[in-house]
Parts: C-alpha cells; structure tokens; sequence
C-alpha cells in the first residue's frame, strides 16, 4: 500500500529565498508523480508531473526531481515571492492495474514580503 | 481550453439526505476520478471511470456511487448522509485511462451536513 508523507508540515521563509521541500513514497513502483498547488478553498493546480523514466521536470522558477530508489521527490522553488504561499501537494500514482494518485497531507508554504 | 468544472460548488444537506454532485472533464478527456478532502484525512480517492465503466474504486462504503455518461461527464451520489462526509469533493480528468497520465483537478464542491 503506497504511502506518501511530505515534511516539513509548515514553512514559512522571506520573500527571495530559494526553497526545498520533500516528498517520500513507500512503493517504488510508480508510474509518475505530481506536485500541485492549493490555494486555501479551491481545487488543486497541477505543477509538475515526472514520468517514472524520468529524473526531473522544470516550469519556470520550479523544478521537481524523483528518485525512485530512494523513494523520494523535492520541489525546489527558485526566489520565491508572496504569491507563492499556498499548500503544496505531492502525488505518486500506483497500484498497478488498481492505479489511484495516493496524496501527501501537503507542505503549507508562507513567504513573507 | 476550458478546465474541470464542477457543480454546484457549495452544498448544505442534513443527515440522512443524499445529494448528487456533478464533474464535466476537459473536453476530449475521458476519464474521471473523485477524491474526497477532508483536514483529518487529506485527500483520499474515491473512483475512477473510464468510457462510462467505474476501473478503479477506493475504500469508502457503498453509500458512495457514480456514474459516467456518454459525452464524460460524471456524477457521483452520497446516499444516507453523515456528519463525517462533509468534505471538499474533487474530481479530476485526464486524457485516457493508465497510470502514467497527468491529472487535472476541478474546483471542487464543497459539502456540509448538519
């Protein structure tokens, strides 16, 4: 049974500066994983998705990387801003023919001005 | 290219209803799935249906259902409500059925039940 637990649980950092956070899975054998974005009572925005071939996806000021040996993901954010702030989520989609996107309970990012 | 749209967004029911909630993927998807969010338990999935045929479903009891109709559109139905359903419920769409698609969230719809 696939687990995904995202640390830390709160972050909060000064606008500009570079940022990390992690995601680990249990169940390495997963097609892909997804980073997306809620912003506080609305629906999840789709970042980054990285196929299970691959090491790592950018857009922008992100870039997502996926270790399945380890069973770990990071979103790096690059010189973050305010508008930034939002809780982030990762995905790992498995389960074999049962395949279902299990969800990390999210990362909850404040970037002060 | 229009995104996933849900319907209603809001909804307070009593327990003991049923409520029926509504998911229209991005055209030329054919895939939808549910997830219920809810803070104890973040998002959990619901099911998954593909060309009108539930693939996939998750660990919730039978008061749980869907549907999909011809054009993808989806429903799904809570029956008997309880206080603990109350939830952000969000549906997602891709382009076909497989593990490896990307998955585009709606705005979700968010249930009360008093």
């Amino acid at each position: 049974k696939q687990e995904v637990t995202q640390i830390p649980a709160a972050l909060s950092v000064p606008e500009g500066e570079n940022l990390v956070l992690n995601c680990s899975f249990t169940d390495s054998a997963i097609y892909n994983l997804q980073w997306f974005r809620q912003d506080p009572g609305k629906g999840l925005t789709s970042l980054l998705l990285i196929q299970s071939s691959q090491r790592e996806q950018t857009s922008g000021r992100l870039n997502a990387s996926l270790d399945k040996s380890s069973g770990r993901s990071t979103l790096y954010i690059a010189a973050s801003q305010p508008g930034d702030s939002a809780t982030y989520l990762c995905a790992g989609m498995s389960g074999g023919s049962n395949y279902k996107l299990t969800f990390g309970k999210g990362t909850l990012l404040t970037v002060n001005p | 290219k229009a995104g996933v749209t849900q319907t209603p967004r809001y909804l307070i029911k009593t327990r003991g209803q049923q409520v029926t909630l509504s998911c229209s993927p991005i055209s030329g998807h054919r895939s939808v799935s549910w997830y219920q969010q809810t803070p104890g338990q973040g998002l959990q999935f619901l099911f998954e249906y593909f060309s009108e045929t539930q693939r996939n479903k998750g660990n919730f009891p039978g008061r749980f259902s869907g549907r999909q109709f011809s054009n993808s559109r989806s429903e799904m139905n809570v029956s008997t409500l309880e206080l603990g359903d109350s939830a952000l419920y969000l549906c997602a769409s891709s382009s076909f059925a497989g593990g490896g698609n990307e998955q585009f969230f709606g705005p979700g719809t968010r249930l009360t039940v008093l």
